[in-house]
């Protein structure tokens, strides 16, 4: 399935670093999330965004920083990140941003935040 | 509020054998149900969804769920399972009223497939 896409698949980082994560998505959808998923607990929906304009924050810290230049792409920029930030983050993206619009799952960013 | 459960978080089958993942929400308000497969080192892909009609939703690999409104149950099932069907399993819900896209999920069933 190469339908969403994102880089990189592994990533190392210090509590001081900046990094970027970036999720492209091939089918033409119009809306794009970033989710979270840790060991033992649900996934967690972090941001949505529907036609470049994000139209969720589920409370996220502002140490997580979403782009959406376009509805092809969307980035999680990453700073000052702790430890209990360490988790696969998920990109996905939709047609729409209804209820019945499946999400499309990219093979997520495995993080590690020393 | 809604919450979805999982009872199980991991449940072991000998191939060829019938499997039963079980999923219960709750909701003040009516809700479109999916489950979701994850094989390792894999993002989410949907295996089925209920949105309304018939309460039995087939999907893709062999897998069917019933939806169960007075029980507000989802459970999966297969009739016969393969080594291939390992993976964590996911339910999610989504609330029709206020709750937009936004998908909340339970916490996992891992099916292990042993022969």
């Amino acid at each position: 399935e190469t339908g969403v896409t994102q880089t990189p698949r592994h990533l190392v980082m210090g509590m001081t670093n900046k990094k970027s994560l970036k999720c492209e998505q091939h089918l033409g959808h119009n809306a794009m999330y970033w989710y979270k998923q840790s060991a033992k607990k649900p996934l967690e929906l972090m941001f949505v965004y529907n036609f470049k304009e994000q139209t969720e924050n589920n409370s996220v810290p502002s140490r997580f920083s979403p782009e959406c230049p376009n509805s092809s792409h969307l980035f999680l920029h990453l700073h000052t990140l702790q430890p209990e930030d360490s988790a696969l983050y998920l990109c996905a993206s939709s047609q729409g941003a209804g209820a019945a619009d499946t999400q499309y799952f990219g093979p997520g960013t495995r993080l590690t935040v020393l | 509020a809604q919450s979805v459960t999982q009872l199980d978080s991991q449940v072991p089958v000998f191939e060829e054998a019938p499997v039963e993942l079980r999923c219960n929400y709750s909701s003040s308000v009516s809700v479109y149900l999916f489950w979701y497969v994850q094989y390792p080192n894999q993002g989410l892909q949907l295996l089925l969804k209920y949105l309304s009609g018939s309460t039995l939703v087939k999907g893709i690999n062999g897998f069917e769920a019933e939806f169960n409104k007075s029980q507000t149950s989802f459970h999966l099932r297969k009739p016969s399972v393969h080594i291939s069907d390992t993976a964590e399993y996911f339910c999610a819900v989504i609330r029709l009223t206020g709750g937009g896209n936004k998908l909340t999920f339970g916490t996992g069933t891992q099916l292990k497939v042993e022969l």
